[in-house]
Formats: structure tokens, sequence, C-alpha cells
């Protein structure tokens, strides 16, 4: 079965401009879960899609915004970027229904953007 | 309040050595799962081991190992016979309101700061 996949790996962008980045789950999985890393705040989650739909929202502002398809892939979006939107970027998939705790989230490589 | 503290900034172990990884969270949900991730510096995250809070026995997973105080709220990751290929960070998470087996399973993973193990040759 592949794994989470995220595209692209690396993104330089400059102050003001928005970016996308991509998802693909495992397949058969439905929920899609998006987190920012960074050295300051650590670990914050995002947001989570569930068929086509936003579940569960994070604290952070509109500039972060997602979406997800009918093939479950998701899309998040950032607008207006600032500096300390430079973070690593991660997505994680998981299966409607957890059979065992290993069913857990299957995370993707991540994607670094770089803001200057 | 926070809710999964991970109170060590970094850790040093010499290889071959054991060395425990404290974390302690905070729910007031009978239904949770607690996860270890290693994360080597290429970003991706590993998954290591969970226990779920209805589990009676603590988990482990080869050189792994879960030392899970319910009443404490403690869920400390064992690392045995360490390698160099264990230093990493290591973050402890949890996932509430969570049963196996059932639908609408919420996903959202909280984590804690992360902990830097450092192995030594």
């Amino acid at each position: 079965k592949a794994g989470v996949t995220q595209t692209p790996r690396y993104l330089i962008k400059t102050r003001g401009q928005q970016v996308t980045l991509s998802c693909s789950p495992i397949s058969g999985h439905r929920s899609v879960s998006w987190y920012q890393q960074t050295p300051g705040q650590g670990l914050q989650f995002l947001f989570e899609y569930f068929s086509e739909t936003q579940r569960n929202k994070g604290n952070f502002p509109g500039r972060f915004s997602g979406r997800q398809f009918s093939n479950s892939r998701s899309e998040m979006n950032v607008s207006t970027l600032e500096l300390g939107d430079s973070a690593l970027y991660l997505c994680a998939s998981s299966p409607e229904v957890l059979d065992t705790w290993t069913d857990t989230q299957y995370f993707g490589p991540g994607t670094r953007l770089t803001v200057l | 309040a926070q809710k999964i503290t991970q109170t060590q900034p970094g850790m040093f172990v010499q290889e071959k050595e054991a060395v425990t990884l404290d974390c302690t969270y905070d729910t007031s949900d009978p239904s949770y799962g607690l996860f270890w991730y290693k994360q080597p510096s290429s970003g991706e995250m590993i998954f290591l081991i969970y226990q779920g809070s209805y589990d009676q026995q603590n988990a482990t997973e080869g050189r792994y190992s879960l030392n899970f105080q319910k009443a404490r709220k403690s869920a400390n990751l064992v690392i045995s016979a360490s390698q160099l290929g264990d230093s990493a960070m290591y973050f402890c998470a949890m996932r509430e309101g969570v049963t196996l087996r059932t639908t609408g399973a919420n996903s959202k993973l909280t984590f804690g700061k992360g902990i830097t193990l450092s192995v030594r040759p």
C-alpha cells in the first residue's frame, strides 16, 4: 500500500504571496489532517477534512484554509504569506474506523516552506 | 493547561544503554490513545508505539516499551539498547474521544513539545 504523499517537498516564497500544498492519503483513508511544525511552537494542528468537509479546526488565522476532493486528496492554502509561516507542514491520513491503534495517523514526508 | 507535557529538553545516552523519555498528559475523556513518534532530521514522522486508555498491559514493540501509569497520567517511552540511529526528536501525542471500531473517529493528534535524544558512541 502506498504511503501518504505530499507535494512539493520544498518551497520558497516571498512575503505576501500565497501557496498551495497538496496531500494524497493512503488509499481508502478518508480523513486528512494538517499540522504545522515550527521550532518555536512545535507541532500544531491546523485542520482535518473528512469526506470533503472540514471536521475539525485548530487555532489559526483565516489565511490558512484547506479543502478535500472526492478522491480524498487534500490541499491547504496559505494566503498573504508572513515570515512566521515558514515551517514544516505535515499531512496525515487516517481511516474512518480504527480497527487497532496502529491504524492511527500515517504521516507524509512534509513540505518545508520557507518565506523570505 | 498543556494536554501533553514533555519537560526534558534534551537527553543524552550512551550507545547500548537504556533511556526513558517522559510524557505526562491531561484529559477528562475516558477513551484516548497515546502515541510516540520519532522524527529524525529529515523531518518524517515515524510511528513507534501506542497505548490505548483501556489497555491493561503496557505496550511493547521491539526495543520500545511504554510505561503507562494511568492514575498518574504518564506514558513514558523506554528505549532499550540505544543505537546511534535512535538520535532524533521524540514526540508524545494523544488522540482523545476515540474508541476502536466505532465511526466518526476524531483524527486530531495533540503533540508535546518533543525531546531531543542524542546517542553517544
